[in-house]
């Protein structure tokens, strides 16, 4: 099936780096949303993009859709503590209007 | 405003129980979602559902049923559970406009197979 992959599988950071991660696939996405969970609750939608080549930001948080739309990426900028948590790419294939799947998730540790 | 609520939020089975995982939210969102997610993995789509009346199988469907009692609930039923169903089980709903996201997820449902 369908599959997304998420890199890196996990990171450490000091308290006021930059972050960057991606979300990359095989196949051709029409939407990719970028999510953050805490633990024990459900994910929560950070960041939604529509068209290739498409730049968005949320506060401290950049995600853009990849020119190719196979990709995307999602930067924090200025870490702080409440950054901790697991980051979930999702995407909507070209083909599907309403089926939202989910890569693995990039694990962030900050570190004050 | 609950948002997405999930009924029950604990809940442990004896292999070949079943039982019906219950989903409601009041945003009038179109579609809704139930997801499966294991320690150290993403969520895998088990069902969803473009709006009242449709309903589909996403990654992961062996073993469930979904109802789409109307558009505000969205019940995802285990048959016969076995231990490989053991998993946080997570509903959620969307609606898109114009360019535009809203989705939320419940609180998760923890499900135990014995």
């Amino acid at each position: 099936g369908q599959q997304l992959n998420q890199s890196p599988q996990s990171m450490f950071i000091q308290e006021g780096e930059d972050v960057s991660m991606n979300c990359t696939s095989s196949s051709i996405f029409n939407t990719w949303l970028w999510y953050k969970q805490d633990p024990g609750e459900g994910p929560v939608l950070l960041i939604a993009l529509y068209k290739a080549g498409e730049l968005t930001s949320n506060g401290r948080l950049t995600a853009q859709f990849g020119i190719t739309r196979k990709d995307s990426f999602l930067n924090i900028s200025a870490s702080i503590p409440s950054d901790v948590g697991i980051y979930f790419c999702a995407g909507l294939l070209k083909t599907s209007y309403d089926k939202v799947i989910f890569g693995p998730g990039t694990s962030l540790s900050v570190i004050p | 405003n609950a948002g997405v609520t999930q009924t029950p939020k604990f809940q442990v089975l004896k292999t070949g129980q079943s039982m019906t995982l219950q989903c409601a939210q009041d945003m009038n969102h179109n579609s809704m979602y139930w997801y499966r997610q294991d320690p150290g993995m993403g969520l895998r789509l088990i069902y969803y559902s473009a709006s009242e009346g449709t309903t589909d199988k996403g990654e992961v469907p062996n073993g469930y049923n979904v109802s789409r009692l109307n558009k505000r609930e969205f019940s995802l039923r285990l048959e016969s559970a076995a231990p490989s169903q053991t998993s946080v089980y997570f509903c959620a709903s969307r609606f898109f406009l114009a360019g535009g996201d809203e989705q939320f997820f419940g609180p998760g449902t923890r499900l135990t197979v014995l």
